[in-house]
């Protein structure tokens, strides 16, 4: 069980071009979905977390308009990077649990997207 | 500023050995504690996690918990070459979801 899936797997763009990676909970209901970017030999920095429904919290430094979340089901979050430059070059990686009320409860960790930009 | 800190090692251990990882954490509020293993180029993997208090174990894992000294450790029994990989500790404080990560340990676990 848990099982998130992260599509696509890997993108290759222009720079300029906006990017939507999909995040999916298959086998159960996500309140709360989170987005990662990780950077070669660095540990997961926190983007944003998602809530169904409500907006997106986004960690200090990160730019909203940049990167767009989505999160209108309780099985579905996206992330659009908007006008995508080389320096948005990274991995992305999101997460799902069941959310406040379940604190205990991991998160589960879609495949990742390695995004490069040309 | 809540912080998780783990050596980056690499840490070798001949296989068949018992490797220990460690990671201490800054914000005594923290309530849970999540192991993951990271191999190169993919993403986390959930091993184990743990709230209270003691050892729980999980096949050839065993997670320690320690709330007193702010410290986690997972020890992997019977090392094998497949479990070389990236170590993230995780923890999430009360009243909240997010998962504060430590910037992992890398384990070699040599033939």
């Amino acid at each position: 069980g848990a099982v998130v899936s992260q599509h696509p797997s890997w993108v290759i763009c222009k720079s300029g071009t906006s990017v939507k990676i999909e995040c999916r909970s298959l086998d159960f209901q996500a309140t709360t979905m989170f987005w990662y970017r990780q950077f070669p030999k660095q540990s997961l920095m926190l983007m944003a977390t998602s809530n169904e429904g409500s907006k997106a919290t986004y960690e200090q430094g990160v730019e909203k308009d940049k990167f767009l979340i989505n999160h209108a089901s309780l099985t579905l979050s996206t992330l659009t990077v908007t006008s995508a430059h080389p320096e948005d070059s990274s991995f992305y990686i999101c997460s799902a649990t069941l959310g406040v009320g379940y604190s205990n409860q991991p998160q589960h960790f879609g495949d990742g997207t390695r995004l490069s930009i040309l | 500023q809540k912080e998780v800190e783990q050596n980056s090692g690499p840490l070798s251990v001949p296989e068949g050995a018992i490797a220990s990882l460690n990671c201490t954490y800054s914000d005594r509020g923290s309530q849970s504690f999540f192991w993951y293993r990271q191999y190169s180029g993919k993403s986390p993997e959930l091993i184990m996690f743990i709230y209270s208090n003691g050892d729980k174990e999980d096949g050839r894992f065993t997670a320690q918990l320690n709330k007193a000294s702010q410290y986690v450790s997972l020890l992997i029994r019977d090392s094998q070459p497949s479990d070389s990989a990236t170590y993230l500790c995780a923890v999430k404080g009360g009243g909240g979801n997010k998962l504060t990560f430590g910037t992992g340990t890398q384990l070699k676990v040599e033939l």
